[in-house]
């Protein structure tokens, strides 16, 4: 799988918007931008993912950047239970039934 | 949603016996599941994808003997830890995928083991 660079840790106020990034240059065509989040001592939890275009949904908000070379996962609005490692990981979509390949992920801290 | 129930949340043992580790799926039938395994401050590590009806497979520097994976049922998969070491206590995370193979990974909240 190709490879993902996120930071190491960012930080946010509550109640404002946090941009997480992840570049991601030797993306190929049929990768798919997956973002899971993992909240201390608990399993990681599947936020969002897409392929070219924006998503949203419930939890957040991907943004893909036009050449797909990086991607931005965007919370409108921290809370204090935001506050996690937030994974950022391709997958092709030729590979079956495979597990994820996690890396070191953002840790987010939300500030009261 | 689909869920992924993992069972216990936390154990302590003492060193050389045995622990197993129930993963089930609650709402979905389950193929094939995955086992991972967390330090603190790190990230998970794929320890073995486990195959219902057939053997697992282990990634590399994972003994099978040691990490004992059965896959009995479709809802079901166990690991067991044996002969358990202090050098084994870590967060063990299991996860499986609902249905479509694009689907997102589900995953348990993982059981903490510590071995003294």
């Amino acid at each position: 799988d190709a490879k993902t660079t996120q930071p190491n840790s960012m930080e946010s106020n509550e109640e404002e918007p946090v941009h997480l990034p992840c570049n991601h240059s030797t993306i190929s065509g049929t990768d798919y931008i997956h973002w899971y989040r993992q909240l201390p001592s608990q399993g990681p939890e599947y936020v969002i993912h897409g392929l070219t275009s924006n998503v949203n949904n419930r939890m957040a908000s991907l943004a893909i950047a036009e050449d797909r070379k990086s991607s931005t996962l965007i919370l409108h609005r921290a809370t204090l239970r935001d506050a996690a490692v937030y994974y950022c990981i391709l997958r092709d979509e030729n590979s079956g039934n495979t597990p994820l390949v996690f890396g070191k992920g953002t840790r987010l801290s939300v500030i009261a | 949603g689909a869920v992924v129930s993992q069972h216990p949340s936390r154990v302590i043992c003492k060193s050389g016996t045995s622990v197993k580790i129930e993963c089930r799926s609650l709402d979905f039938q389950a193929t094939t599941m995955f086992w991972y395994r967390q330090f603190p401050k790190k990230s998970l590590m794929l320890m073995a994808t486990s195959n219902e009806g057939s053997k697992a497979t282990y990634e590399q520097g994972v003994e099978k003997d040691k990490f004992l994976i059965n896959h009995a049922s479709l809802t079901l998969s166990t690991l067991t830890v044996t002969s358990a070491h202090p050098e084994d206590s870590s967060f063990y995370i299991c996860s499986a995928r609902a249905t479509g193979l694009n689907s997102p990974l589900h995953f348990g909240n993982g059981t903490r083991l510590t071995v003294t």
